[in-house]
């Protein structure tokens, strides 16, 4: 078992609609969690980070952490083209360095 | 403020060539890392520098070494390149341990 794990997707929402990321990880005892969007050919863009169960609004983005259910989730409201980007979700498991999904790709069809 | 800054960005060796990736930051973080990216596999930690004069292995060492040249610079080498070394690498950098970490624009290598 990865221990963060992503579906690879792609997932693909019309522009307007909310676009919903879901992140599971296998360490009980990981403490931080954080999401990045990384656009083709470009490095990893730290865009929301969560640490407490419930969730945690930045603008469009909502980021939700269910610690005994072990998912974290993104949520991306009235998605725009612009949001089309592969979105990776990272933990902190304790062992000095984040640990990364593979990420997902979400596309926004115009 | 440059942030995170590598070189080179684009890099093609010959199997068995030698070459040293360079990471500096200033941003006065105490951690810094070294990651590759394959399609498919996401992210994954090479080596990594929690503060520095320390390194440590991460997921996927072999065929790599690194140096903390000082808080600023951690550069990784690979002394004898493979065409499974063919990757993205990137280096990031983070106040501490297990706290967000801030990527350079990556460095593409391919070996052939």
């Amino acid at each position: 078992q990865k221990e963060v794990e992503q579906n690879s997707g792609p997932l693909s929402v019309p522009e307007g609609a909310i676009a919903s990321l879901n992140c599971t990880y296998s360490d009980r005892g990981s403490q931080s969690f954080f999401w990045y969007r990384q656009y083709s050919g470009k490095s990893p863009e730290l865009i929301m980070s969560i640490y407490s169960n419930g969730d945690q609004e930045d603008g469009r983005f909502t980021a939700q952490l269910n610690k005994a259910s072990q998912y974290v989730s993104l949520l991306i409201r009235d998605s725009q083209p612009s949001d089309s980007a592969t979105y990776l979700c990272a933990v902190d498991t304790g062992r000095r360095a984040l640990t990364f999904g593979s990420g997902t790709r979400l596309q926004v069809q115009p | 403020n440059a942030g995170v800054t590598q070189t080179p960005k684009f890099q093609v060796l010959k199997t068995g060539q030698s070459m040293t990736l360079q990471c500096a930051q200033d941003m006065n973080h105490n951690s810094m890392y070294w990651y590759r990216q394959d399609p498919g596999m996401g992210l994954r930690l090479i080596y990594y520098s929690a503060s520095e004069g320390t390194t440590d292995k991460g997921e996927v060492p072999n065929g790599y070494n690194v140096s903390r040249l000082n808080k600023r610079e951690f550069s990784l080498r690979l002394e004898s390149a493979a065409p499974s070394q063919t990757s993205v690498y990137f280096c990031a950098s983070s106040e501490g341990v297990g706290v967000a970490a801030f990527f350079g624009q990556g460095t593409r290598l391919t070996v052939v």
